[in-house]
């Protein structure tokens, strides 16, 4: 099956700085990559996505990177602000969708 | 617009009775994903409906099923909770099946299990 490895488990930054989240999938006929923002106690949000015939996609300070030949995504989010500050998840979707174990992100004000 | 409603929000089992979460989508979604989410496992998919029918399903064992009704609400079960059930089971709705559709998601129900 699909599997999403993500990168870094925890990333600390300090506000204003940019910050850069990585994702590998295995499955090939993965062909949609969405990004969720999960603050602690509430539900995940969609806040960025990209599927498989486009390779880069920006909405304001956030933007996603697809190499599908390399079978890697990326979620840059510039100019971070305190409240960026929660768990953000990358998922593929072939078959099912398969999510990354999460990132931590911290922005110090 | 309304988005994805789960009742109940918390829940509170033991060992070996079953349990029923429902979902309701945002009006017009017809599709619907169930999660669990675990701090050991992370956010892991266990089945989507759409159209009243099962369409995919994650690696979960036949203790979880679900069902889909007509207005596209849709409830999933437990049998025969064990420890390792406790856990945040999230849905999902979107407009249409389809692996490229954005989902969005409700504020899940807590299951703990004694």
């Amino acid at each position: 099956g699909e599997n999403v490895e993500q990168h870094p488990s925890t990333l600390s930054v300090q506000e204003g700085d940019s910050a850069v989240i990585k994702c590998t999938y295995s499955d090939s006929a993965s062909n949609y990559f969405p990004w969720y923002k999960q603050e602690l106690g509430k539900r995940p949000q969609l806040i960025i996505d990209i599927r498989s015939n486009v390779g880069e996609k920006k909405d304001q300070r956030i933007a996603v990177t697809l190499n599908k030949t390399a079978k890697h995504f990326s979620l840059h989010i510039t100019e971070t602000q305190p409240e960026d500050s929660a768990v953000y998840f990358c998922a593929a979707r072939g078959y099912i969708p398969t999510f990354g174990r999460g990132t931590s992100l911290i922005v110090h004000p | 617009k309304a988005g994805v409603t789960q009742t109940p929000r918390y829940l509170i089992k033991t060992r070996g009775q079953q349990v029923t979460l429902s979902c309701s989508p945002i009006s017009g979604h017809r599709s619907v994903s169930w999660y669990q989410q675990t701090p050991g496992q992370g956010l892991q998919f266990l089945f989507e409906y759409f159209s009243e029918t099962q369409r995919n399903k994650g690696n979960f064992p036949g203790r979880f099923s679900g069902r889909q009704f007509s207005n596209s609400r849709s409830e999933m079960n437990v049998s025969t909770l064990e420890l390792g059930d406790s856990a945040l089971y999230l849905c999902a709705s979107s407009l249409s099946q389809g692996g490229d559709q954005p989902q969005h998601f409700g504020d899940g129900t807590r299951l703990s299990i004694l």
